[in-house]
């Protein structure tokens, strides 16, 4: 399967900075990508998918002015956080698939703790 | 639309053991793939086993297998001799043109094996 990093690992920062995270593929070209977020305890909820060059689609609920997605290339994505606020703080996944393909893979997610 | 539905949210067995996750799903597509996906403590998703539906035959990738009953819309995953690696939270989804090459999502089983 694909190799997928994602960048950082655990960011923790104040009230209404941004955060910036970034999702690689490391040895695929990823036609598409998707931003999760996921509770403890729970299972994954998707939030926006993104394909290269073009923009993202938000899933009803996701306030795209405050998620902002970037998929410049095959091989990068990033979610920025904008004027971050403590309910943001979750867990946060990439995935990333071909063009048309049934599989995902997924990088290692991101621990955001927003103070 | 499409639902995947894991009723056992905990499920606990004796390392060497044999314990079966039951999966059911539904989708008007004749044509969809099925997977099991397992989260350890790490929280990296792994793919653990993927389903074609139009593929009579059950996948297998070593210890764990699938029962893929496509009539009764039922994917339940079989791991044999289980490990204590294989203690993570399993969960099943579901791909179809129609969700918009999206995965959904069942809510996980959490699988503790018990030394």
């Amino acid at each position: 399967g694909a190799v997928v990093s994602q960048h950082p690992s655990r960011v923790i920062c104040k009230s209404g900075t941004s955060v910036k995270i970034e999702c690689r593929s490391l040895d695929f070209q990823a036609t598409t990508m998707f931003w999760y977020r996921q509770f403890p305890k729970q299972s994954l909820m998707l939030m926006a998918t993104s394909n290269e060059g073009s923009k993202a689609t938000y899933e009803q609920g996701v306030e795209k002015d405050k998620f902002l997605i970037n998929h410049a290339s095959l091989t990068l994505s990033t979610l920025t956080v904008t004027s971050a606020h403590p309910e943001d703080s979750s867990f946060y996944i990439c995935s990333l698939s071909a063009s048309g393909s049934d599989t995902q893979y997924f990088g290692p997610g991101t621990r955001l703790t927003v103070l | 639309a499409q639902t995947v539905t894991q009723s056992q949210p905990e499920m606990s067995v004796q390392e060497a053991e044999t314990v079966t996750l039951s999966c059911t799903y539904d989708t008007s597509e004749n044509n969809y793939y099925l997977f099991w996906y397992k989260q350890p403590p790490s929280r990296q998703m792994i793919l653990v086993i993927r389903q074609e539906a139009y593929k009579q035959q059950n996948a297998t990738e070593n210890r764990f297998s699938v029962n893929f009953q496509k009539a009764a819309k039922s994917f339940s995953l079989k791991i044999s001799d289980s490990q204590l690696g294989d203690t993570a939270m399993y969960f099943c989804a579901l791909f179809t043109k129609d969700s918009n090459y999206q995965l959904i999502w069942g809510a996980g089983t959490k699988l503790i094996i018990k030394p």
